[in-house]
């Protein structure tokens, strides 16, 4: 069946430090991927999706590419903040909208100033 | 603003009782999802529902039930035949059909029940 694997950290970077959480997925066809984040004790938030090969999603510096070759959807930002703090869950929806989201296990970030 | 709503935010129970959470959207979507995340863990999916009057068993439905009797509403029972209730509780919502495919899950801010 559909997985979604990431880095389960816990990951500790310096304010200004780059950001990589890596994301890989098993599907078949095209899913649909997205990056939510979870501030402590609130729900999850969309942060950015990719719907086919080659898209591009971003949003609030963050960044990330669907790439089919490699079945990756990692995340990325050049300068975390404190405010980044949080938890990044990586997801994919199946080929039709009736098919389950399924999440990774989530990856949680603390920023040191 | 349209959004889900979950009350209450904390619920405390004894065990062997059942408990009921409330999940509510004005989001016109017709597909809603409970979602239960523990401690430093993902999300494991309890139940879901494409369409009023209708819903499915996800990955871990042993011990809940629902109904969805309203398009905006999805309630969750905890019954005490769930062996280890007490976890943050996580109702969800998303459209269907067409590109639906492609539409995010909207959350709301989730319940925390603790069961002694």
């Amino acid at each position: 069946g559909d997985s979604v694997t990431q880095m389960e950290g816990p990951v500790t970077l310096s304010e200004e430090a780059f950001l990589t959480i890596n994301c890989t997925y098993t599907a078949t066809g095209y899913p649909s991927l997205f990056w939510y984040v979870q501030y402590p004790g609130e729900g999850l938030q969309l942060l950015l999706k990719a719907t086919k090969a080659d898209d591009k999603g971003s949003n609030k510096g963050f960044e990330a590419t669907y790439r089919k070759e490699t079945t990756s959807f990692h995340l990325e930002k050049g300068s975390v903040q404190v405010s980044d703090s949080a938890v990044y869950f990586c997801a994919l929806s199946g080929q039709t909208s009736y098919d389950k989201v399924i999440f990774g296990p989530g990856t949680s970030l603390s920023v040191i100033p | 603003d349209g959004g889900i709503t979950q009350s209450p935010k904390y619920l405390f129970r004894k065990e062997g009782q059942n408990v009921t959470l409330s999940c509510e959207q004005n989001l016109n979507h017709d597909a809603m999802y409970w979602y239960r995340q523990d401690p430093g863990q993902g999300l494991r999916l309890i139940y879901y529902s494409q369409i009023v009057n209708d819903f499915q068993k996800g990955d871990i439905a042993e011990g809940y039930s629902v109904s969805r009797e309203k398009k905006e509403s999805f309630p969750l029972t905890v019954t005490s035949a769930q062996k280890n209730p007490t976890a943050f509780y996580l109702c969800a919502s998303r459209e269907v059909g067409g590109g639906g495919r492609n539409s995010p899950l909207h959350f709301g801010n989730g319940t925390r029940l603790t069961v002694t």
